[in-house]
């Protein structure tokens, strides 16, 4: 059965610094990957999305993820964090012939200082 | 397009009660799964159907069940609830049968009192 791990709870970062979320995952094959963001009280919003090719993939809000399959990490990162990025993420795992079904990791719930 | 709609909102419901959430899938969307979140257990995944048919089940008790109609709108139950039941009850719509991106609603708020 596939896992996901994100081992930072919290993190805090100053308004205009860089920001970079850790995700670890266990999948026997190759993962279909996932970076949510959920602000209080609201559903999930996707951010952006691994399913194959570059490794690099580009989301929303200047959003990025690497995919490295030798770390079975996807670690989101943003140069610039905004005060509006204070949320809650979530990465998340969907197994191949598994339907849509999603496994998600414990989230890192980000705080953004002035 | 509209998003993926969830009613109600909130529920105040009694332990022993059942309760019926629903779930409108964005148009044209077939999958809805359906998952709780709690600050101790995270985002769990409860289940998901796919063309009116259950393809997915989470480890969550009988009391908990769902379905899904012609037009792919979905329905959860919760029987005989227990204080442990309150969460955030989420939905999400998928476009295919497998590994599509999912479309999450704003969820239900439910209280157990």
């Amino acid at each position: 059965a596939q896992s996901v791990t994100q081992p930072d709870i919290h993190i805090t970062v100053s308004e205009g610094a860089s920001l970079e979320l850790r995700c670890n995952y266990s999948y026997g094959a190759t993962p279909y990957l996932f970076w949510y963001v959920q602000s209080p009280g609201q559903g999930l919003q996707l951010l952006l999305k691994y399913f194959s090719g570059d490794t690099l993939v580009q989301g929303i809000k200047g959003f990025e993820a690497e995919f490295k399959r030798s770390q079975s990490s996807f670690n989101l990162r943003k140069p610039s964090v905004h005060w509006s990025d204070a949320a809650e993420y979530f990465c998340a795992v969907g197994a191949r012939a598994a339907g849509n079904k999603l496994t998600f990791g414990g989230g890192t719930r980000v705080l953004v200082k002035p | 397009k509209a998003g993926v709609t969830q009613t109600p909102r909130y529920l105040i419901k009694t332990r022993g009660q059942q309760v019926t959430l629903s779930c409108s899938p964005i148009s044209g969307h077939r999958s809805v799964s359906w998952y709780q979140q709690t600050p101790g257990q995270g985002l769990q995944f409860l289940f998901e159907y796919f063309s009116e048919t259950q393809r997915n089940k989470g480890n969550f008790p009988g009391r908990f069940s769902g379905r899904q109609f012609s037009n792919s709108r979905s329905e959860m139950n919760v029987s005989t609830l227990e204080l442990g039941d309150s969460a955030l009850y989420l939905c999400a719509s998928s476009l295919a049968a497998q590994n599509t991106e999912a479309f999450f609603g704003q969820g239900t708020r439910l209280t157990v009192v």
